[in-house]
């Protein structure tokens, strides 16, 4: 079992629909989640990180955390063509004491005008 | 947020030569800075974990004595690539870590070896 794992996709989504993207982790102490896009040739963005359980907004962003399903998701709302990209999950590991993170695989999505 | 940048942004070389690339956070201190590599249509593989004042830390399979590692202050790292041939040739991004462990990265060097 992979510790990050996400679906790879493509993920397609209208414009304008809620795109969901969803990411579970083998490591039950992990403390630290964040979400990365990643446009083609390009180097990962921040989006947004999340530590508690439940939801935590930033604009058209949602992160959802479930500790005790170990499932981590980003909900982006809205979703625009410019939103296309690769979305990186990548969670800390509860014994890293680098900040080391374990990223998932991405899920592509693509968002159609 | 945090800015990192990473110098050059891309670079062609021959066979056999050597690149080095710089990573530097320009708005904070990072303690920890990581080196990753990404060849065409892949995900991200973590190379080495940098820590200001200390060896590097290299994950299996990447050979440190071919990937120099230096983090010689608290905003700059160094990879350098000695020797490098054809099958060097990716995407080479770093990233720095903050005091609440968020890595932010830098916008990657292309290195082609011809």
């Amino acid at each position: 079992q992979k510790e990050v794992e996400q679906n790879s996709g493509p993920l397609s989504v209208p414009e304008g629909a809620i795109a969901s993207l969803n990411c579970t982790y083998s490591d039950r102490g992990s403390q630290s989640f964040f979400w990365y896009r990643q446009y083609s040739g390009k180097s990962p963005e921040l989006i947004m990180f999340i530590y508690s359980n439940g939801d935590k907004e930033d604009g058209r962003f949602t992160a959802q955390l479930n500790k005790a399903s170990q499932y981590v998701s980003l909900l982006i709302r809205d979703s625009q063509p410019s939103d296309s990209a690769t979305y990186l999950c990548a969670v800390k590991l509860y014994i890293s004491n680098t900040g080391k993170l374990i990223f998932g695989q991405g899920t592509t999505l693509q968002v159609k005008p | 947020g945090a800015v990192v940048s990473q110098h050059p942004s891309r670079v062609i070389c021959k066979s056999g030569t050597s690149v080095k690339i710089e990573c530097r956070s320009l708005d904070f201190q990072a303690t920890t800075m990581f080196w990753y590599r990404q060849f065409p249509k892949q995900s991200l593989m973590l190379m080495a974990t940098s820590n200001e004042g200390s060896k590097a830390t290299y994950e299996q399979g990447v050979e440190k004595d071919k990937f120099l590692i230096n983090h010689a202050s608290l905003t700059l790292s160094t990879l350098t690539v000695t020797s490098a041939h054809p099958e060097d040739s990716s995407f080479y991004i770093c990233s720095a870590r903050d005091e609440g462990d968020t890595q932010y990265f830098g916008p990657g060097t292309r290195l082609t070896v011809l």
